[in-house]
């Protein structure tokens, strides 16, 4: 059984604090990764992707990969309320077209 | 630039009817996925859609099935509906087959209630 593992949660951080998130998953031939952020009652927003080990920046977010430990992470810099959200960990199944399996998702809480 | 669209974005039903939910892809995308999202789960894999073939199926009954059309818009059909049927039905979109490595794009999602 493939799966995606993260912390349900809730993390909570202070406001302009780095708010970090993490996922492993099982399938050792997955081979592209990706965080979506949900608001309550909403769907999920693609807000990174990264295919390869190392680090990747956009703006105040960082994904962060570890092939080896099937690991892969997400920070927040400067953390603000209207980042609280469930983020949502997704891996594409090996020798997927397009099959996502996704986390349970870390209930993220920014406080003023 | 118009995003994934679906419809409608609310339903209630009764066990044992049936439903058709739709989608329209972002515009330049031409593969549609569509996932089942139960409250507190993570979005689980239903089917994908390219060419107008179903190209891949997740762990789910024949109840559910799809259609492509044409201009890239999909269909998803549920018959016999259950109670554990009700959840957030997410469409989403990418571009090209084998798409795994493609970044998909959700739309807002139908929220289907059984009765």
């Amino acid at each position: 059984q493939k799966e995606v593992e993260q912390n349900s949660g809730p993390l909570s951080v202070p406001e302009g604090a780095i708010a970090s998130l993490n996922c492993t998953y099982s399938d050792r031939g997955s081979q592209s990764f990706f965080w979506y952020r949900q608001y309550s009652g909403k769907s999920p927003e693609l807000i990174m992707f990264i295919y390869s080990n190392g680090d990747k920046e956009d703006g105040r977010f960082t994904a962060q990969l570890n092939k080896a430990s099937q690991y892969v992470s997400l920070l927040i810099r400067d953390s603000q309320p209207s980042d609280s959200a469930t983020y949502l960990c997704a891996v594409n199944e090996e020798g997927s077209q397009g099959n996502l399996i996704f986390g349970k998702g870390t209930k993220l809480s920014v406080k003023p | 630039d118009a995003g994934v669209t679906q419809s409608p974005t609310h339903l209630i039903k009764t066990r044992g009817q049936q439903v058709t939910l739709r989608c329209s892809p972002k515009s330049g995308h031409d593969t549609v996925s569509w996932y089942q999202q139960a409250l507190g789960q993570g979005p689980q894999f239903i089917f994908q859609y390219y060419e107008e073939e179903e190209r891949q199926r997740g762990n789910f009954p024949d109840r559910f099935s799809g259609h492509q059309f044409p201009n890239y818009s999909s269909e998803l059909n549920v018959n016999a509906l259950l109670l554990g049927d009700s959840a957030l039905y997410l469409c989403a979109s990418s571009l090209g087959v084998g798409s795994g490595n493609q970044p998909q794009h959700f739309g807002d999602g139908t929220r289907l209630s059984i009765l």
